[in-house]
């Protein structure tokens, strides 16, 4: 299947610093990208829907200021947890869709905010 | 709004088979999905079934879908210990151009020697 590579796999920050993490594409072009939070023990959760070359559309309560997106090219999305703090520790998963029906998940980054 | 549920654990023994249930509400949902995340790691796509069929089988994995009923169910013959992991059920919301996933909150598949 097609590959969608997320770094870092595993991160831990000072809170109020910024953290970046990477999801790309690697086999194929995606228009558009998903960022996902999940809980511990609990289902992922959409975050903000990201379009190349555009805005990112974020769902509600998320708050954009403080999970910046950025969708520079059809391979690339990041995603920068700004002024982190420990509620902001989570496992944060992007995806990639290839042609209209199949989204392929990156490996997931575990942010741990100390 | 939408909404997928499906029961949180299941524990079956090596060489049955295990059937991991799953309900959505969405009877526009095109789509469903099934994930699998093993500890630590992202989502592995095992399968998807368009609502226009009601059956799909995959070597090991068959996916039923009741679109009456809205019930989705993934079943894996000889169950593995390799085959322990949490297993989302997921529908395709069409909010644009293309659309998001609704996930369920995970089925923990034990699989005891």
């Amino acid at each position: 299947g097609a590959v969608v590579s997320q770094h870092p796999s595993r991160v831990i920050c000072k809170s109020g610093t910024s953290v970046k993490i990477e999801c790309r594409s690697l086999d194929f072009q995606a228009t558009t990208m998903f960022w996902y939070r999940q809980f511990p023990k609990q289902s992922l959760m959409l975050m903000a829907t990201s379009n190349e070359g555009s805005k990112a559309t974020y769902e509600q309560g998320v708050e954009k200021d403080k999970f910046l997106i950025n969708h520079a090219s059809l391979t690339l999305s990041t995603l920068t947890v700004t002024s982190a703090h420990p509620e902001d520790s989570s496992f944060y998963i992007c995806s990639g869709y290839r042609e209209y029906t199949e989204a392929f998940f990156g490996q997931g980054t575990r942010l741990t905010v100390v | 709004g939408e909404d997928v549920e499906q029961s949180l654990f299941l524990s079956v023994r090596e060489g049955d088979s295990s059937v991991i249930n799953c309900t959505y509400t969405d009877s526009s949902s095109t789509y469903l999905y099934w994930y699998k995340q093993e500890p630590g790691a992202g989502l592995q796509l095992l399968t998807y079934i368009f609502s226009n069929m009601d059956m799909k089988q995959d070597q090991r994995l068959t996916v039923l879908l009741n679109k009456k009923d809205k019930h989705l169910s993934l079943r894996i013959a000889d169950t593995q210990t390799g085959d322990s992991a949490i297993y989302f059920c997921a529908e395709m919301n069409y909010g644009g151009s293309q659309g998001n996933l609704i996930f369920g909150k995970g089925t923990k598949l034990s699989v005891k020697p």
